[in-house]
């Protein structure tokens, strides 16, 4: 089985524009967790996305959001990009039973804001 | 609210020897419990997890972990360390709904 994909692998970006993050589930997967990796803050959860509805949402602006379609593929979205928004963003999915699943982590994609 | 700590930001062993890295979690139900490892730029990688049974698991990689209620710790052992366990490793324990609560990492380095 493949594993979890994100695309693109690296991006830059100046302040102010807006950025879409794509992930790639492995087959058979429903749920997409999102996370933002700094050295200050280290991994914390943006959200979880599950049959194309939000399921859980972690303390992060509206700036932040995100999106599932059908085939369980799901974009992140970071409107009006500030400096403090450079980060390894990392994208997970599991199968999606609720509770607390193995999660499988793609490679991350590397944004950074100028 | 659930949190993990990680008391060490940094570790070195020699190769060969063994390892502990120490986590603490918060949480007021029975938590499940995880090891994930991070290679520079790579994403998070399983070690092993703890859901119910028997407190001792048995991961990938020669890893193990104890979970002590008592103690609200989830160590992670390895009896000999090899330089290819050099890396970022991250305790984390689950919230529901697969939100999970990530310690701040403790980076290993492995000398020769």
């Amino acid at each position: 089985k493949a594993g979890v994909t994100q695309t693109p692998r690296y991006l830059i970006k100046t302040r102010g524009q807006q950025v879409t993050l794509s992930c790639s589930p492995i087959s058979g997967h429903r749920s997409v967790s999102w996370y933002q990796q700094t050295p200050g803050q280290g991994l914390q959860f943006l959200f979880e996305y599950f049959s194309e509805t939000q399921r859980n949402k972690g303390n992060f602006p509206g700036r932040f959001s995100g999106r599932q379609f059908s085939n369980s593929r799901s974009e992140m979205n970071v409107s009006t990009l500030e400096l403090g928004d450079s980060a390894l963003y990392l994208c997970a999915s599991s199968l999606g039973g609720g509770g607390n699943e193995e999660q499988f982590f793609g490679p991350g994609t590397r944004l950074t804001v100028l | 609210a659930q949190s993990v700590t990680q008391p060490d930001i940094h570790i070195t062993v020699s190769e060969g020897a063994s390892l502990e890295l120490r986590c603490n979690y918060s949480y007021g139900a029975t938590p499940y419990l995880f090891w994930y490892v991070q290679s520079p730029g790579q994403g998070l990688q399983l070690l092993l997890k703890y859901f119910s049974g028997d407190t001792l698991v048995q991961g990938i990689k020669g890893f193990e972990a104890e979970f002590k209620r008592s103690q609200s710790s989830f160590n992670l052992r390895k009896p000999s360390v090899h330089w290819s366990d050099a890396a970022e490793y991250f305790c984390a324990v689950g919230a529901g709904n697969n939100d999970m609560r990530f310690g701040a990492g403790t980076r290993l380095t492995v000398k020769p």
